[in-house]
């Protein structure tokens, strides 16, 4: 199975703070990576896709980028709103995999 | 509107049975893969099994292979997980979910919370 090892696991920030969240993969899953925003008692929300494309109505200050294995996800200038959980996924191979998630919280 | 909602979650015992529904609407779940993906409690998400669009085998996850069964029924455009002998480390909140043309998660329902505890 591709494991992916997303860090931190917590990250403390205050707002307008320009943060990023990074997810490596065991092996090589081409450009076949996620990023979901996922807010408390409600389901993911994909905020990225294919490692970089922003999914229509999702704000500009998120941004995705890839180096071969290495994935980030920036968000230029956190929101209130953004002081969440964040996960990666990768669907190049089966089993589709996530990462462990990363909880940004105010300092 | 499109859109996915989960239905029988509930309590159950160890070793018991468990069905969960989930009705799409605004689009045909025949035309897509549809996975369901689970959440323990503050814990992280977990793909669970995988029924495709293109060919006849389904998939699952080593941790409920031989006791989830995935299923469809198109003419009332539902998703079904069957899910027996359950443990208690089943315990979580199930989604259902769609797959897009390149096959990542693209719409997610509201989730079904299933406990199983005696």
């Amino acid at each position: 199975d591709i494991q992916m090892t997303q860090s931190p696991s917590t990250l403390s920030a205050s707002i307008g703070d320009r943060v990023t969240i990074t997810c490596r993969a065991s092996q090589s899953v081409s450009d076949s990576l996620v990023w979901y925003q996922q807010k408390p008692g409600k389901a993911p929300n994909l905020l990225i896709y294919r490692a970089s494309s922003l999914k229509s109505g999702v704000p500009s200050r998120f941004t995705g980028s890839r180096s071969e294995t290495e994935f980030t996800l920036t968000i230029s200038s956190l929101e209130p709103d953004d002081f969440v959980t964040y996960y990666c996924q990768q669907y190049r191979f089966y089993p589709w995999t996530f990462g462990q998630g990363t909880k940004v919280e105010f300092k | 509107q499109v859109q996915l909602v989960e239905s029988g979650g509930g309590v159950v015992q160890p070793g018991m049975s468990l069905r969960l529904s989930c009705a799409a609407s605004g689009f045909s779940i025949s035309s897509h893969a549809m996975y369901w993906v689970r959440q323990a409690p503050d814990k992280g998400l977990e793909w669970v099994a995988v029924m495709s669009h293109i060919e006849t085998n389904n998939y699952y996850a080593e941790s409920v292979k031989g006791r989830f069964t995935i299923s469809s029924d198109n003419s009332k455009n539902t998703l079904h997980l069957q899910m027996d002998s359950l443990r208690v480390d089943d315990t979580a909140v199930y989604y259902c979910v769609r797959g897009s043309r390149d096959w990542y998660f693209d719409l997610w329902g509201q989730g079904s919370l299933v406990t199983v505890s005696s």
